[in-house]
């Protein structure tokens, strides 16, 4: 069936690096991606969103690449930090004719930071 | 800054009792959504709720569950009869029509334990 899903479920970096996390999804429809962040006991919080006529956005110290030819989206952390440690899902953003939307949630990458 | 707020923040319930979990979306949001999130497992679209009424379910929103927005404020998850595999997080989200995308806000979420 039609999903989202991670290539890599843990990802550990020093603090200082740059992290790439990565993320496919398989619906052509959707037409609006968003990278979320997961804290223990929290919920998903809005890390940077990007619409399908777009291949590139950029927000503070984050990325979001977006190819849709191989229906590919990555998310770039500049320079991570200890904070940067959570679960990061990407979510599709499926149209529906009255606009109220759905997203389906990828398995999510736990991001461990290195002191 | 305006945020999605969600009581309790956990509810231990017996198999077979009724649960109600409530949410107070963002106040000038007219889109409104319920996840779960079983541990360890990603986040699963339950429902989306416009207009007073429901928009689309997913199959795990079977006739267990149900939504309501009693007033201006409430939004809130019905589930009739519990079982053991409704234990998970509950989150409630909310969005606006307006605005560059269409990011949902998540609540803080609600951790349902079925005993």
């Amino acid at each position: 069936g039609e999903s989202v899903g991670l290539h890599l479920p843990t990802l550990s970096v020093q603090e200082g690096d740059n992290s790439i996390i990565n993320c496919a999804y398989s619906n052509s429809a959707s037409d609006y991606f968003i990278w979320y962040k997961q804290e223990s006991g929290k919920g998903p919080q809005f890390i940077i969103d990007i619409r399908s006529n777009m291949d590139k956005r950029q927000g503070q110290r984050v990325t979001v690449l977006l190819n849709k030819t191989v229906k590919h989206l990555s998310l770039q952390i500049a320079a991570t930090q200890p904070g940067d440690s959570a679960v990061y899902f990407c979510a599709e953003n499926r149209p529906r004719s009255d606009s109220s939307y759905k997203l389906i949630f990828g398995s999510g990458t736990r991001l461990l930071v290195r002191p | 800054e305006p945020e999605v707020t969600q009581t309790p923040s956990h509810q231990v319930t017996q198999m077979g009792q009724e649960v109600i979990l409530r949410c107070v979306p963002i106040s000038n949001h007219l889109y409104f959504y319920w996840y779960r999130q079983i541990l360890g497992q990603k986040v699963e679209f339950l429902v989306s709720f416009y207009n007073n009424e429901i928009s689309e379910k997913s199959e795990i929103f079977d006739d267990q569950f149900s939504v309501e927005r009693p007033d201006g404020s409430n939004f809130t998850l019905k589930i009739r009869s519990t079982k053991l595999e409704d234990s998970a997080m509950y989150f409630c989200a909310s969005r606006d029509t307006g605005g560059w995308g269409n990011e949902q806000f998540f609540g803080p979420g609600t951790r349902l334990t079925v005993l």
